[in-house]
């Protein structure tokens, strides 16, 4: 199984760009990166996917080596609202979405 | 365009009751997912129906925990009895492919306290 790991907490303030990065070692050919988002008393919502390079959406970017082995959500110009926990996620060859831990992130006036 | 529904939202029994919780997801979906999640962890996966087939149910205590999708729509995740450690979020989701490289659309997920 392809396992991720991420920090557990980072801190920002409003304004900043923030970086978290997700490492996933035994990441497989035909498995996909994908994150997703989670607020309190909330279920988690889908921010964004890739397979390799770069890919950015409206919400944020995602950058991927060329070795897939990590991978870095970036969020530009965070405000208060983007505190949450940001989940890292990799499809693995069972088809089988597992969570980790995934990073709280706390932005602050 | 509705998401997934979910009900009820918080739920409140004692041990060895029984429970049942309801999801509906999105129209068209056809793979449906419970995860259960515990304060300060990350969801974990309970089972995935594929239409009304189970793809996944590994980590699903069966000697409790029981779950069905009638005519691949609607599902229902039972547990009978209840145990302190199965207070949770129990968060259904869905999502329209059947090969998990898609979105999953998550329910606002349904709070279990036993006491």
């Amino acid at each position: 199984l392809a396992k991720t790991t991420q920090p557990i907490s980072m801190d920002s303030y409003e304004g900043q760009e923030v970086n978290i990065t997700c490492s996933h070692n035994n990441i497989a050919t035909n498995d996909y990166i994908t994150w997703y988002q989670q607020f309190p008393s909330q279920g988690p919502r889908f921010i964004i996917q890739g397979y390799k390079t770069k890919v950015t959406n409206e919400v944020a970017s995602l950058f991927i080596p060329a070795d897939r082995k990590s991978s870095t959500l970036s969020l530009p110009r965070v405000s208060l609202s983007d505190t949450a926990v940001y989940y890292c996620l990799v499809d693995n060859q069972g088809g089988k979405l597992i969570f980790g831990q995934g990073t709280e992130l706390s932005v602050k006036p | 365009e509705a998401g997934v529904a979910q009900s009820p939202r918080y739920k409140i029994i004692e041990k060895r009751q029984s429970v049942a919780f309801w999801c509906n997801p999105i129209s068209g979906h056809a793979t449906l997912y419970w995860y259960q999640q515990i304060l300060g962890q990350g969801p974990k996966l309970l089972i995935q129906f594929q239409n009304n087939g189970v793809v996944d149910d590994s980590q699903l205590p069966k000697d409790r925990f029981s779950a069905e999708r009638l005519k691949g729509v609607d599902s229902t995740l039972k547990i009978q009895p209840a145990k302190l450690e199965d207070s949770a979020v129990y968060l259904c989701a869905s999502s329209m492919g059947t090969d998990n490289t898609g979105e999953l659309f998550f329910g606002e997920g349904s709070r279990l306290t036993v006491l």
